[in-house]
């Protein structure tokens, strides 16, 4: 099945910009999700394919796509941005459609 | 607003069965799929399949095929997670999460139900 890489943890400086990639074969042509999920409680939804994203969250937080990458890029970074970020991706006409990145951790210094 | 509440934690034994439910509100259960995913402890995100809006199709995946079966009463809008022959590998929080199928999102989640298998 489809394997998704994502790096184990990013450190980044209050104010700076974190970008965060999920690796994958052709991964640009696939619709990719972002969710961010604290401590001890369930994934959340920040960004959907290339540009959504659901009510309530930030402008900060977006995403792209482009070849092999996706990345998740969080401007302005705030300590509240510390979480674990999972890619997620989509392939409707597969057997196995979705696919979860392992997962990582940005700590905010 | 959406809400998904999920049952209580769950403690088994090694070959035993579980069922977990996720109670929807605040919008049509079969308007969307209900997407079950779980979490070892420290680690990431495990997609188990979904059971789709409408005419309750199913998609496990292929790891679970066997073992879980996914199912909804829209009468009561609540969806169902059964996984049997349990091992202790299945440990884990249960998520259930209402699943957008044209586009592959999960936009709302429940809380999570803690299973644990012991022998």
């Amino acid at each position: 099945s489809y394997v998704v890489t994502q790096p184990p943890s990013v450190s980044v400086a209050p104010g700076q910009s974190a970008s965060i990639t999920c690796g994958g074969n052709n991964i640009g042509s696939e619709r990719v999700h972002w969710y961010q999920q604290k401590p001890g409680q369930a994934p959340v939804l920040v960004v959907f394919d290339r540009v959504g994203r659901p009510s309530g969250i930030p402008e900060r937080l977006s995403g792209s796509k482009s070849g092999n990458t996706a990345t998740l890029t969080i401007s302005r970074v705030e300590a509240g941005d510390e979480a674990d970020y999972y890619c997620q991706v989509w392939d409707g006409d597969s057997d196995h459609p979705v696919v979860f990145g392992g997962g990582t951790k940005l700590t905010v210094l | 607003q959406v809400q998904l509440v999920q049952s209580g934690a769950e403690v088994k034994k090694t070959g035993a069965s579980v069922k977990v439910s996720c109670k929807a509100s605040g919008y049509i259960l079969s308007s969307y799929g209900i997407s079950w995913v779980r979490q070892a402890p420290g680690q990431g995100l495990e997609w188990m399949g979904w059971i789709g809006p409408y005419n309750g199709y199913t998609k496990y995946a292929q790891n679970l095929q066997g073992r879980v079966t996914m199912t909804a009463d829209t009468s009561t809008s609540t969806a169902y997670m059964e996984l049997r022959s349990l091992r202790s590998d299945d440990s884990a929080v249960y998520y259930c999460a209402r699943a957008a199928l044209d586009v592959g999102t999960f936009d709302h989640w429940g809380q999570g139900t803690l299973v644990t298998v012991s022998s």
